[in-house]
């Protein structure tokens, strides 16, 4: 597709579980983003990619999360055992980098019970 | 780190009178300023943006305005629509560092 793909949409999963989800990103965007809103709330910046790498994971909030991008393409953001204060809408988007415009994903709504 | 700051976190106004939010950076090197508008349900999409070569830019019903010095930008909206009610973002970055950094939202609400 044209735009930034995220899936799955919407996540309900147990606490204590596994989820990882999945970011496809415009082709040819070098740079990827992970953010994080919870409801009614701002933008919460999580880690970002230049190609496979990731030069600022200073925003992932704990040891349980974790990401990853292989082939300069599809980012996975993996959050173990799940807590009920994961949950939140996860946002990905991806640009050309280097300020230039950053195009958002639907988002993967994640619900922990 | 960048930090950006964004100013009213919630703004109503009338149907047809203006809406301005305002935004301070702390990175004097950031010079890649836009602006996004998510509405319910959706990603946020951009809608314009300000590079530190120019003070000011307008699209139709929409300006941004900076000023370096002073490390702070504004969005305007004027003539506003039911359709503009929204939660909007400002965001900061530099040409040489892929990080973009966003400011807290404001709520927008437009009043028949």
């Amino acid at each position: 597709g044209a735009g930034v793909s995220q899936s799955p949409s919407n996540k309900v999963t147990e606490k204590g579980k596994d989820v990882e989800l999945r970011c496809d990103p415009i082709s040819g965007h070098t740079a990827l983003y992970w953010y994080r809103q919870s409801l009614g709330q701002g933008l919460e910046f999580l880690i970002y990619f230049q190609g496979n790498s990731a030069p600022d994971k200073s925003g992932l909030p704990s040891d349980r999360f974790s990401a990853e991008r292989t082939g300069g393409s599809v980012s996975t953001l993996t959050i173990q055992r799940t807590q009920q204060e994961d949950s939140a809408v996860y946002l990905c988007a991806s640009s050309l980098g280097g300020a230039t415009e950053a195009f958002f994903g639907q988002g993967t709504r994640l619900t922990v019970v | 780190g960048e930090n950006v700051e964004q100013h009213p976190s919630t703004l109503s106004v009338q149907e047809g009178d203006s809406a301005v939010i305002k935004c301070t950076y702390s990175d004097s090197a950031s010079n890649y300023f836009p602006w996004y508008k998510q509405e319910l349900g959706k990603g946020p999409q951009l809608i314009i943006d300000i590079r530190s070569n120019v003070g000011e830019k307008k699209d139709q019903r929409i300006a941004v305005t900076l000023n370096k010095t002073a490390k702070h930008f504004s969005l305007h909206i004027t003539e506003t629509q039911p359709e503009d009610s929204a939660v909007y973002f400002c965001a900061a970055s530099r040409v040489d560092d892929y990080k973009l950094s966003f400011g807290a939202g404001t709520t927008v609400t437009v009043r028949a």
